[in-house]
């Protein structure tokens, strides 16, 4: 069953705007994962934020997480057309498996 | 280089006919895990392997077999493919999943459409 979900499913902006995007989750989790995949490519790893942590940057990517409210932030700043790609926000099942689940991603579209 | 390989990366067939997509990663990960992406369903877990000869079922098992012989291959088998099971295919491993701090590697993916 999905445990994180995104929103919103679709963000369309100008190159050089801000980028947000948003993942909330149902249960406790100890960490939180972003992925970027590009049209017809792979899932590519962004950045992964622990539960003790509120904040963390990766170059033009910050993350927030605030475990009380169950959910996640994801801002791309100075955004460029090579950004143009689906977002997902991955958190870890709590069952035996350990997996990772994913969200059903955001659309983000980049305008030249 | 490090990477997940899938083989083959597109895949036109008919139903019933057995099908494997192979997997491959030279990172020596032991965690391995197979997904399929619909549209509007995000990505579902398939199988997935803690290591060596530990395999298990995801979400949506149904249909498909893998096994993991050696650390770095863990192929999808298909053994009697129907029109259901066209999707775009990811394989991906991870240094480990019990932790879950691993970020998880993915292939290029492998598009099936079984006819």
């Amino acid at each position: 069953s999905q445990q994180g979900e995104e929103d919103p499913q679709a963000l369309s902006i100008q190159e050089g705007e801000n980028a947000t995007m948003n993942c909330s989750y149902k249960t406790s989790i100890n960490n939180l994962q972003w992925y970027r995949q590009n049209s017809g490519r792979g899932l590519v790893h962004l950045i992964l934020i622990r539960s003790n942590e509120r904040e963390k940057h990766s170059g033009r990517l910050r993350v927030t997480l605030d475990t009380s409210k169950k959910s996640s932030s994801l801002l791309i700043t100075a955004s460029r057309a090579a950004d143009t790609a689906s977002y997902f926000c991955a958190t870890p099942y709590t069952g035996a498996n350990s997996k990772l689940t994913f969200g059903k991603g955001i659309t983000l579209s980049v305008r030249p | 280089e490090a990477q997940v390989t899938q083989n083959p990366r597109y895949l036109i067939t008919v139903t019933g006919k057995k099908l494997t997509v192979t997997c491959s990663q030279n990172m020596n990960h032991e965690y391995m895990s197979w997904y399929r992406q619909d549209p509007g369903l995000g990505l579902r877990q398939i199988y997935y392997s803690m290591n060596v000869e530990v395999t298990d079922k995801g979400d949506v098992p149904e249909g498909y077999k893998v096994s993991r012989k050696e650390k770095r291959n863990f192929p999808l088998i298909l053994e009697s493919p129907s029109p259901n099971q066209t999707s775009l295919y990811f394989c991906a491993s991870s240094l480990r999943q019990g932790m879950n701090n691993q970020p998880q590697h993915f292939g290029d993916g492998t598009r099936l459409s079984i006819l």
